[in-house]
């Protein structure tokens, strides 16, 4: 089965950059790389998108490798507001047609 | 203004009722989706209209039914619920479909549907 995998969790301090990986093998030729954040008692919000190499926003910063099997959501600086549940979302073609998938989510720990 | 708006927040019934969920965007966009988010926090697509036509229909139970009166408004309506029908559902809406490349979705704050 098609599979998007990332970190179950993650702590950090305030005011260090944080790194989330999703590996995403079979990631459909044509996809964009998304990723979501999550706050309790909310719907997912957009932060972030790219097709390869480096996109930067003004919170947040996406690489991908060459092959595109992987991506890095990096958090500069992050603070306590930045706890939350981090989700990747590609198009997968690991079943031999395209599917829409979540990872399972990074829960990050943001500690004072 | 809400973006992606659906009703009701929340929703507690008996098992074997029939219920719905509205969803309604006012972004113009022309895909509409219905994710369910289980107590683990797993996401999972249910559907996805673009221009009121199914484009995603994964292995749900044929009691999950979508229905797009026009492209602002996916509806979702179960038959028969069970007990593993609670979780919370999410409606999302985009520009373009899946096919357009996976464009950023806008999420409701989601529908807690709660089975006893």
């Amino acid at each position: 089965l098609a599979k998007t995998t990332q970190p179950i969790s993650m702590d950090s301090y305030e005011g260090q950059e944080v790194n989330i990986t999703c590996s995403h093998n079979n990631i459909a030729t044509n996809d964009y790389i998304t990723w979501y954040q999550q706050f309790p008692s909310q719907g997912p919000r957009f932060i972030i998108q790219g097709y390869k190499t480096k996109v930067t926003n003004e919170v947040a910063s996406l690489f991908i490798p060459a092959d595109r099997k992987s991506s890095t959501l990096s958090l500069p600086r992050v603070s306590l507001s930045d706890t939350a549940v981090y989700y990747c979302l590609v198009g997968d073609m690991g079943a031999g047609s395209y599917q829409l998938t979540f990872g399972k989510g990074t829960k990050l720990s943001v500690i004072p | 203004d809400t973006a992606v708006s659906q009703t009701p927040k929340y929703l507690v019934t008996q098992m074997g009722n029939d219920k719905s969920i509205k969803c309604e965007q006012n972004l113009g966009h022309d895909t509409m989706y219905w994710y369910k988010q289980d107590s683990k926090k797993f996401l999972k697509i249910m559907f996805s209209y673009n221009n009121k036509e199914l484009i995603i229909n994964e292995t749900v139970p044929n009691r999950f039914s979508p229905k797009s009166p026009d492209k602002a408004h996916l509806n979702l309506h179960i038959n028969s619920l069970e007990l593993g029908d609670s979780a919370v559902y999410f409606c999302a809406s985009s520009q373009d479909g899946p096919s357009a490349g996976n464009q950023p979705q806008h999420f409701g704050d989601g529908t807690r549907l709660s089975i006893l």
